[in-house]
């Protein structure tokens, strides 16, 4: 089946800093997402791509489809607390139904 | 527009007993999702329904089921449960069955003795 690779598996920062993670498939997706998960809650969609090469913002989030379609990557500038979470990308591949899910970046901020 | 709804929020069972989860997917949606999230495995998907009919299931045993109703929500039973059933079962509504963007509730926390 599909493998989605997403790292670093973890990450600490100091508040102000940027952020990078990203996310590799074993095959080619035509629709990434990046969620973002809370302790005890559901995954809520920060970015969806839909296109290879799109480069996509929602305020100080920045997401890429990369150009092979077997990559993405999710930047946050100048994080702040509140941005602690777990970070998880998804993906869908030509002629499939079903999302698969990378196992998440947790990440951690400083103050 | 109100988001996706999981009733119960937190459930414990005991070994042997059987559980049924409840989704109501966000207004006009059509397909619903069910995903079980460890922290072992993580996301892991169950099934996927539209219309009333399961689309697409993934690489669980039969004591996994789920149905839709005619007004989208959903329903998802585990019957026989085991120790490794304990997870937060997570809903997601989406317009279509292409899955293109799926909306999450807020799981069910289930912990089974």
């Amino acid at each position: 089946g599909q493998q989605l690779n997403q790292s670093p598996q973890s990450m600490f920062i100091q508040e102000g800093e940027d952020v990078s993670m990203n996310c590799t498939s074993s095959s080619i997706f035509n629709t990434w997402l990046w969620y973002k998960q809370d302790p005890g809650e559901g995954p809520v969609l920060l970015i969806a791509l839909y296109k290879a090469g799109e480069l996509t913002s929602n305020g100080r989030l920045t997401a890429q489809f990369g150009i092979t379609r077997k990559d993405s990557f999710l930047n946050i500038s100048a994080s702040i607390p509140s941005d602690v979470g777990i970070y998880f990308c998804a993906g869908r591949g030509a002629g499939s139904y079903q999302l698969t899910f990378g196992k998440g970046t947790k990440l951690s901020v400083i103050p | 527009k109100a988001g996706v709804t999981q009733t119960p929020r937190y459930l414990i069972k005991t070994r042997g007993q059987q559980v049924t989860l409840s989704c109501s997917p966000i207004s006009g949606h059509r397909s619903v999702s069910w995903y079980q999230q460890t922290p072992g495995q993580g996301l892991q998907f169950l099934f996927e329904y539209f219309s009333e009919t399961q689309r697409n299931k993934g690489n669980f045993p039969g004591r996994f089921s789920g149905r839709q109703f005619s007004n989208s929500r959903s329903e998802m039973n585990v019957s026989t449960l085991e120790l490794g059933d304990s997870a937060l079962y997570l809903c997601a509504s989406s317009p279509s069955t292409q899955q293109e963007t799926q909306y999450f509730g807020p799981g069910t926390r289930l912990l089974v003795l």
